[in-house]
């Protein structure tokens, strides 16, 4: 089973919201990872948990906030959001960090109003 | 994170075809990975590569791992409609290099019937 589970599929808010997006896995990996994703682009890594705890923050804005409550589950809150941060958001999980074999999710297909 | 040039960046074939796209880096790599995304989903892994020079075949997919550690081709063979969709080709260097995979641009797939 290489599943990764994303909840909420499809999410709109408005700028002044609090929302968060989940993210779970039963793969036993010990590494998590939230990406984002523009229309036709690659996507960008934000965030690494490596053993519950952060080990990379790419340079994201403290408007996202990411959670790694156990192994299995990854959140990201998201506060004053604004309409360019409209997108689809990745969550992904790896054996390990240094496990180069990384599993996607479905994602969640974020609008900010 | 470093990127990758992966081309063409865009294939429209009739079914039945064969199809060939590939990735070259700068930099050496220890993994190579490719990834198909359909729309609105999250990337599903396709081949993942360890060692340079291997050739490794998924049903139609066949994809490589360059000697020189600095490229990978993806080749679908007999394509189907089904096979529609952006292809993405990812790859990452050492424990020096930092964690993160490093995406191509995407090659986007249409087959007509």
């Amino acid at each position: 089973d290489t599943e990764v589970t994303q909840t909420p599929k499809h999410l709109v808010m408005g700028m002044t919201n609090k929302k968060s997006l989940k993210c779970e896995q039963h793969m036993g990996h010990r590494a998590m990872y939230w990406y984002k994703q523009k229309a036709k682009k690659p996507p960008e890594l934000m965030f690494v948990y490596s053993y519950e705890k952060l080990s990379i923050n790419e340079s994201v804005p403290s408007r996202f906030s990411p959670e790694c409550p156990n192994s299995s589950l990854l959140n990201l809150h998201l506060h004053a959001l604004q309409p360019e941060d409209s997108a689809l958001y990745l969550c992904a999980s790896s054996q390990s960090e240094a496990t180069d074999t990384q599993y996607f999710g479905p994602g969640t297909r974020l609008t900010v109003l | 994170g470093q990127q990758l040039n992966q081309s063409p960046q865009s294939m429209f074939i009739q079914e039945g075809e064969d199809v060939s796209m590939n990735c070259t880096s700068s930099s050496i790599f220890n993994t190579w990975l490719w990834y198909k995304q359909d729309p609105g989903e999250g990337p599903v892994l396709l081949i993942a590569l360890y060692k340079a020079g291997e050739l490794t075949s998924n049903g139609r997919l066949t994809a490589q791992f360059g000697i020189t550690r600095k490229d990978s081709f993806l080749n679908i063979s007999a394509s189907i409609p089904s096979d529609v969709g952006i292809y993405f080709c990812a790859g990452r260097g050492g424990s020096n290099s930092g964690y993160a995979l490093n995406f191509g641009k995407g090659t986007s797939l249409l087959v007509t019937p």
